[in-house]
């Protein structure tokens, strides 16, 4: 019963260093996102896949890019990490309109 | 897009009492989901609840969809239940993405 699995769980970058977060589902859902969560901001939405082969921006993609390698993995990738990137970042899929989101357990990254 | 505001920001319970969370939301909606983030950052799904009641063991949720607020109940509180509390909302012209409130996080002492 993995779920959602996400990996590394701590990562510290230099500037400038690229990595790629990586996310995978078991679900077979359909749809698969990646949000980031800093302190007092909530849960803002990076890039999401609605489909295998489809990705869109959400409300903070600038600095990022995606991939969805097929339906069960999504991944993140930073090219050029900036200390405005220090985050924990989280996955979820979804089934669209079927019941609710399950999120993996996050990354925390720092940049420095 | 739409904002989703939950109230109170902070709560702080001894064990055994109750209490009310709320969620505000600016337009109509598709669906709804509140979470829960433990003292760990895990985040678990506890209700999708676009409309109507819902309850689980303690925990109990209603969204009046017409009136664009939710809330939770959490009766007999545990220290478990500690942590924030996020609720979150696709609208109408979303993919399923969800917007988050800020969240209320939540204290229970023993």
């Amino acid at each position: 019963n993995a779920g959602v699995t996400q990996t590394p769980k701590f990562q510290v970058l230099k500037t400038g260093q690229s990595m790629t977060l990586q996310c995978a589902q078991d679900m077979n859902h359909n749809s698969m996102y990646w949000y980031r969560q800093d302190p007092g901001m909530g849960l803002r939405l990076i890039y999401y896949s609605a489909s295998e082969g489809t990705t869109d921006k959400g409300e903070v993609p600038n600095g990022y890019n995606v991939s969805r390698l097929n339906k069960r993995e999504f991944s993140l990738r930073l090219e050029s990490a900036a200390p405005s990137q220090t985050s924990v970042y989280f996955c979820a899929s979804s089934q669209t309109g079927v019941g609710g989101y399950t999120f993996g357990s996050g990354t925390r990254l720092t940049v420095v | 897009g739409i904002q989703v505001e939950q109230s109170p920001p902070d709560l702080i319970l001894q064990e055994g009492a109750n209490s009310t969370l709320r969620c505000n939301f600016s337009d109509s909606v598709n669906n709804l989901q509140w979470f829960h983030q433990n003292p760990w950052g895990q985040l678990i799904n506890l209700f999708y609840i676009p409309s109507g009641t819902k309850q689980n063991g303690r925990l109990s949720a209603t969204t009046v969809a017409t009136e664009r607020y939710s809330l939770l109940y959490i009766s007999s509180s545990q220290t478990t239940d500690s942590g924030v509390y996020f609720c979150a909302v696709e609208g109408r012209s979303g993919y399923s993405t969800l917007t988050f409130g800020k969240g209320t996080m939540l204290l229970v002492s023993p």
